[in-house]
């Protein structure tokens, strides 16, 4: 009964090969995040999709791709990836209705870029 | 950019002790969360206080806010070793995109 799951957990690979992470939210919520957890535990937010439509996007490369079928998926892609992508990725989801913010999180995707 | 400011980085105290962490921030806010996050683990919401609250219970957590100031701290009474973790304060801004901002952060060590 994972409330927001992602996946994989860990991925290794090497610099210039492209690859994707998937969440999925079970909440009922109607916006889902990307975030971006560096080596200092700093948290940075990448995108935001509502009901499937991109709401924030930040100052993120393009090699970065989201993509969102429903609102209860959002998936990363990353292509070409470089060495300063690895860190941790984490998806969130939230009821952007209830106007308060509180996000529900996922596990996080640990991604080591060699 | 980065909006909140946490103090201290690092903090280790003995089990059954008070822990206060404190955070700033920059613009004018809805609202305030602290977050925690237990190593290798996603965040978890802990307690939100609203930008006309001054301060909120939940438990053994006590959140103030001082929005003249721009600044929050989180109080954990009667610490246990499984309060070991990461707190983070993060703000939603007044234009409610939903954006919320994550300060860097308070790790705390509780020592049995």
């Amino acid at each position: 009964d994972t409330a927001v799951s992602q996946t994989p957990k860990y991925l290794v690979t090497q610099m210039g090969n492209d690859k994707s992470i998937k969440c999925e939210q079970n909440l009922g919520h109607d916006t889902m995040y990307w975030y971006k957890q560096d080596s200092k535990k700093f948290l940075k937010i990448m995108f935001s999709y509502n009901n499937k439509e991109l709401i924030i996007n930040e100052t993120v490369p393009n090699r970065f791709s989201p993509k969102s079928p429903d609102k209860a998926h959002l998936n990363l892609h990353i292509n070409s990836l470089e060495l300063g992508d690895s860190a941790v990725y984490f998806c969130a989801s939230s009821h952007r209705g209830r106007q308060t913010g509180e996000l529900f999180f996922g596990e996080g995707s640990r991604l080591t870029v060699l | 950019s980065q909006q909140g400011e946490e103090d201290p980085q690092a903090l280790s105290i003995q089990e059954g002790e008070n822990a206060t962490m404190n955070c700033s921030y920059k613009t004018s806010i809805n609202n305030l969360q602290w977050y925690r996050q237990n190593s290798g683990r996603g965040l978890v919401h802990l307690i939100l206080i609203r930008s006309n609250e001054r301060e909120k219970h939940s438990g053994r957590l006590r959140v103030t806010l001082d929005t003249s100031k721009k600044s929050s701290s989180l109080l954990i009474t009667a610490s246990r070793a499984a309060d070991t973790a990461s707190y983070f304060c993060a703000t939603v801004d007044l234009g409610n995109t939903g954006k919320l901002i994550f300060g860097q952060g308070t790790t705390l060590q509780v020592k049995p």
